[in-house]
């Protein structure tokens, strides 16, 4: 089966680093995407990786490696309004999307 | 990035009632459209997925007469729930993607309460 795990609930403090991990076993690969979603709204694309390696885009960076089926999202000083929840996705042979539950991103002050 | 409007935001409707909401893409075609439901701290679940011109494909255990989908044009889609019921109570939205780009762009949901 199609599985893409991730932590439930994370919890950093404003101004730190915090790492998202993604593992995911699917049927084909044509990409991993990451989305950030507030509560009570749709999610916002953030990033998207096919090739392994980091892919950086201002405070947000995300890392992936098919060979272990893995990926993380890291971010960087953290704000107040980085307080959401964090999914994972990975395209599969089909060009479906296949979503991981989300991870819960408490910032702290 | 490329805009999807979706629309009402929220809307509460009676049980037994029909409710649509429409998915537009403002500024680009959207050869696929993809609709989900998620429920209070859970995950996004794909429904069902729209090809431009040609019949929805329903995700398992989602019945294709109480969830209407139609995608006539490239730029719209719509979601009709018909006979509503409570349980079906949720945050729908739509996704949309071109035959350009990878990635998808979400609509911004809408809340469907049903009394």
């Amino acid at each position: 089966g199609q599985n893409i795990d991730q932590p439930t609930e994370m919890t950093a403090t404003e101004g730190a680093i915090v790492q998202i991990n993604c593992t995911y076993q699917t049927s084909g690969f044509n990409g991993l995407f990451w989305y950030q979603q507030h509560a009570g709204e749709a999610p916002t694309f953030l990033s998207y990786n096919v090739l392994d390696g980091l892919e950086e885009k201002g405070r947000f960076s995300s890392f992936l490696s098919r060979s272990k089926g893995y990926s993380y999202l890291l971010l960087k000083e953290l704000q107040m309004k980085d307080s959401a929840s964090y999914l994972c996705a990975v395209m599969d042979s089909n060009y479906q999307l296949i979503w991981g539950a989300g991870t819960k991103l408490i910032i702290k002050p | 990035g490329a805009v999807v409007s979706q629309h009402p935001s929220r809307v509460i409707c009676k049980s037994g009632t029909s409710v649509k909401i429409e998915c537009r893409s403002l500024d680009f075609q959207a050869t696929t459209m993809f609709w989900y439901r998620q429920f209070p701290k859970q995950s996004l679940m794909l429904m069902a997925t729209s090809n431009e011109g040609s019949k929805a494909t329903y995700e398992q255990g989602v019945e294709k007469d109480k969830f209407l989908i139609n995608h006539a044009s490239l730029t719209l889609s719509t979601l009709t729930v018909t006979s509503a019921h409570p349980e079906d109570s949720s945050f729908y939205i739509c996704s949309a993607r071109s035959s350009l780009v990878t990635e998808a762009f979400f609509g911004q949901g809408t809340r469907l309460t049903v009394v």
